[in-house]
């Protein structure tokens, strides 16, 4: 079965300055997607960025990116000049290709944003 | 309003009622889903609807009852609920076929509390 795992529980960072939150994943796939949601005190879950494992080339979405790393099963989001609106619940998920469409999430990382 | 709405945003409710949550989708998806958020554990998917039709049940006990009786309906029946099924019950919808598959959209979430 497909895992994601989010090893940090609590993340910090002073505003303009740069995160990144980890992620990794344990599949035997080799076509699936990769996805970083935000869930702000709002509670809805928004869609930040999204990696398809065939692409060689790393998502990026404004102040947001990836560093993937297939073979390491590696998925980390990198938070560029982060802002007080980027303090949130962050989510890892993964879906794969082979059938069963199942999105599996992390368990988390709560950013929070110092000003 | 656009993308997906859930009601209520808050629910408390007696072990011996039944009650029922609401999701609806803006967004022309034909695939709605049924996920319970419990603090420091993954989301867990519990119910998988494409075109109409259930096509996941994740082992989750008969006291939820879902039913989609359109592809941008979906409701969660309650009743005789435990105090460990309080949690932030999320709806999600996405477009299954296509490259484009499986972003899932995420609603707000009902806070659901069991006494």
């Amino acid at each position: 079965a497909q895992t994601v795992t989010q090893s940090q529980p609590e993340m910090s960072v002073q505003e303009a300055e740069t995160v990144t939150l980890s992620c990794t994943y344990d599949t035997s796939e080799s076509d699936y997607y990769l996805f970083w949601y935000k869930q702000p005190p709002s509670r809805q879950m928004i869609l930040v960025i999204r990696q398809e494992a065939y692409k060689q080339q790393n998502a990026t979405e404004n102040r947001f990116s990836v560093n993937f790393q297939k073979a390491a099963k590696s998925f980390s989001l990198k938070i560029s000049d982060s802002q007080l609106g980027d303090a949130a619940m962050y989510f890892c998920a993964y879906i794969g290709q082979g059938g069963s469409e199942k999105l599996v999430f992390g368990k988390g990382t709560k950013l929070t944003v110092n000003p | 309003e656009t993308g997906v709405t859930q009601t209520p945003r808050h629910l408390v409710m007696g072990m011996t009622n039944k009650k029922s949550l609401k999701c609806e989708q803006h967004l022309g998806h034909n695939a709605m889903y049924w996920y319970k958020q419990s603090a420091k554990k993954p989301l867990e998917l519990m119910f998988v609807y494409n075109f109409k039709e259930q096509t996941e049940n994740n082992s989750v006990p008969s006291r939820f009852s879902p039913e989609c009786p359109n592809s941008s309906h979906l409701f969660l029946h309650l009743h005789t609920l435990q105090p460990e099924d309080s949690a932030l019950y999320l709806c999600a919808s996405s477009q299954q076929g296509g490259r484009s598959k499986n972003i899932q959209y995420f609603g707000a979430g009902t806070r659901l509390s069991v006494l």
